[in-house]
């Protein structure tokens, strides 16, 4: 089973503030987590990605995974108008090999100035 | 920078056409992706190719068919056009080593008629 859940939003939240983006999955086998944004009309792009359980930051984001609640989250901090956009989450069992990622169908955020 | 590029960005297509989506990596991937993305349905995978001629089915690959003759360059097919293969078409590739980070290009729209 390959599903991956993530609530489109919109999210919307001022300027400034800490946001919250979320995904669940079903797959235990699934080692590698991304985080990708893609703004609008344009194709997606890699934020994060993380191996197995943890954190890891990245200025102003955060992404977490925990594995035994099969739940990943990613933080940004310091919202900026800038970061809207749609963020999609995406997993995979291995680093290596050639067969695709699995994508949650993405969260629309809105910063507003 | 890596760089994906394909051909077109909207392209309006008439039921029954043959239609050719095109893409090229500048970075000597071995691994290229084709994906669509609906509203609601998010990224899903269609074809991969892992190498020049070789090529498997994703998850939705019913409809398409794909050509991989240089490493560079990965071909979309859609035999013959239907109304329910409008969407937005988006081309990534990686390298097999690292197929979790992929790089995308900024799509295609593609109106069925």
């Amino acid at each position: 089973q390959k599903e991956v859940e993530q609530d489109p939003g919109p999210l919307s939240v001022p300027e400034g503030a800490i946001v919250s983006l979320n995904c669940t999955y079903s797959n235990s086998a699934f080692q590698y987590f991304m985080w990708y944004r893609q703004y609008s009309r344009k194709g997606p792009e890699l934020l994060m990605y993380t191996y197995s359980s943890g954190n890891k930051e990245d200025g102003r984001f955060t992404a977490q995974v925990d594995k035994s609640s099969k739940y990943i989250s990613l933080f940004i901090r310091d919202s900026q108008p800038s970061d809207s956009a749609t963020y999609l989450c995406a997993m995979c069992e291995s680093g290596g090999g050639a067969d695709g990622l699995t994508f949650g169908k993405g969260t629309h955020l809105i910063i507003q100035p | 920078d890596v760089k994906v590029t394909q051909s077109s960005r909207y392209l309006v297509k008439r039921t029954g056409e043959k239609v050719f989506l095109e893409c090229v990596q500048d970075m000597d991937h071995e691994n290229m992706f084709w994906y669509r993305q609906d509203p609601g349905l998010g990224l899903r995978l269609i074809y991969f190719s892992y190498d020049v001629k070789m090529k498997e089915k994703g998850d939705i690959p019913e409809g398409y068919s794909v050509s991989r003759e240089k490493k560079e360059r990965f071909s979309l097919i859609l035999e013959s056009a239907s109304t329910n293969q409008t969407s937005m078409y988006l081309c990534a590739s990686s390298r097999q080593e690292a197929k979790n980070i992929q790089y995308f290009g900024a799509g295609t729209r593609l109106s069925v008629l």
